[in-house]
């Protein structure tokens, strides 16, 4: 049982390039998340998903896109990364509304 | 202001207390949460709150609530250098965009020797 896994750990981008990151979870969770963590600003929610085929916006979705094809992935794309991009992304999920969220180790994305 | 307030840095001394604050805007959660990340990890759920209880105790964790003030608090009796981390604390708060589990901008705890 490996819980939230994230792929890749790390990458730099250049400014204008595109890149899928993916989350897998084998907890049969419906709900999953995506959030980017910022100096000083905690974690902000990206997108999420309440099942299989299902998306939503979260607080900053603009230059993201995600999908859900499987119950155990969500996948978060960079069409045209910029640098305001670098972050550290989280994923999440969890089994129900307002139940507890378990965390991916994360990925750290840098745009030069 | 932010709709989950966290101070930023806490320092403590090995074998004292911690006590770590947030306060929040308005809060429809189920429960309230406390999360900890430590370097280069993702966060870990440590401890949480049932909204209709005032305290919670859990080995060297105590949670408090106030609902009346919207204040929550961690408190780490004997804090241990393994305690040293980012401290989360997390609710669904009714926000513009919905009903959204909002973290708190963490607080780095350091402890020294």
């Amino acid at each position: 049982n490996a819980g939230v896994t994230q792929t890749p750990k790390f990458r730099v981008l250049k400014t204008g390039q595109s890149m899928t990151l993916l989350c897998a979870q084998d907890m049969n969770h419906e709900y999953m998340y995506w959030y980017r963590q910022d100096p000083g600003m905690g974690l902000r929610l990206i997108h999420y998903s309440v099942g299989e085929g299902t998306t939503a916006k979260g607080e900053v979705p603009d230059g993201y896109n995600v999908s859900r094809l499987k119950k155990q992935n969500f996948l978060l794309g960079l069409e045209s990364a910029a640098p305001s991009q670098t972050s550290v992304y989280f994923c999440a999920s969890s089994y129900s509304y307002q139940g507890e969220q378990y965390f991916g180790p994360g990925t750290r994305l840098t745009v030069t | 202001g932010e709709d989950v307030e966290q101070s930023l840095f806490l320092s403590v001394r090995e074998g004292d207390s911690s006590v770590i604050n947030c306060t929040y805007t308005d809060s429809s959660s189920t429960y309230l949460y406390w999360y900890k990340q430590e370097p280069g990890a993702g966060l870990q759920l440590l401890t949480y709150i049932f909204s209709n209880m005032d305290m919670k105790q859990d080995q060297r964790l105590t949670v408090l609530l106030n609902k009346k003030d919207k204040h929550l608090s961690l408190r780490i009796a004997d804090t241990q250098t393994g305690d040293s981390a980012i401290y989360f604390c997390a609710g669904y708060i009714l926000t513009g965009g919905g009903n959204k589990l909002t973290f708190g901008t963490g607080t780095q705890l350091k402890v020294e020797l």
